[in-house]
């Protein structure tokens, strides 16, 4: 079990740019989730995977916004378009669904829109 | 829609003191319900869950919840904290859509 990871860790960049962020789950979970963190806040649910199939999509994600996971391993999150309010804590959480779906979470990108 | 309150947003405390973290949630059907705690330059770990049985759970580092139904609350607490235990702790509520609801977190520090 190499845990959840993600990359990049931190990205930096100007208004207007697009960005991408990649998760790698714990290898035989199914699920896949990610959610947004701002400064003294709980994470916010945006969207899950189960294998290559996006179940569900939060309001939180503008048309800006939008998920993959190819062959219901890996995921990315590209952002179109960064805004200043975009800057956050990206975290990625995946989990084995079946019985209690415990979801176990990566480290997080942290993105920062100058 | 599921919400979560964590009324405590810091709490200082001295070693060995004990420890009770409020978190109450509303939600219309059975609830799935967690802690995840946030040591400082690390991610976000699972500390305990609660699914279905014994309303008292045990987590790891001696901690504990209890679930009450009846004041839908899932108090953490542990008799007594170490330096160790400064860190961020978050509560959180899943349904039957299983994404997480996560409240605003409490900052717990303990001074040594």
């Amino acid at each position: 079990d190499t845990g959840v990871s993600q990359n990049p860790r931190h990205k930096i960049t100007k208004r207007g740019q697009n960005v991408t962020f990649r998760c790698d789950p714990i290898s035989e979970h199914n699920r896949l989730y990610w959610y947004r963190q701002t400064l003294g806040q709980g994470p916010e649910f945006l969207t899950y995977f189960q294998n290559e199939a996006q179940l569900e999509k939060s309001r939180l994600l503008s048309d800006r916004f939008s998920a993959e996971r190819p062959k219901g391993s890996f995921s990315t999150l590209e952002i179109q378009r960064t805004e200043q309010g975009d800057s956050a804590m990206y975290l990625c959480a995946s989990s084995l669904f079946e019985g209690t779906d415990t979801q176990y979470f990566g480290p997080g990108t942290r993105l920062t829109v100058l | 829609a599921q919400s979560v309150s964590q009324h405590n947003h810091h709490v200082i405390l001295s070693e060995a003191a004990s420890l009770e973290l409020g978190c109450n949630y509303s939600y219309g059907g059975t609830v799935n319900l967690f802690w995840y705690v946030q040591y400082p330059g690390q991610h976000l770990q699972l500390l305990l869950k609660y699914f279905s049985g014994d309303p008292l759970v045990k987590g790891i580092k001696g901690f504990e919840a209890e679930f009450i139904k009846s004041k839908f609350s899932f108090n953490l607490r542990k008799p007594s904290v170490q330096w160790s235990d400064t860190a961020e702790y978050f509560c959180a509520v899943s349904g039957s859509a299983r994404q997480l609801t996560f409240g605003s977190g409490t900052q717990l520090t303990v001074l040594p």
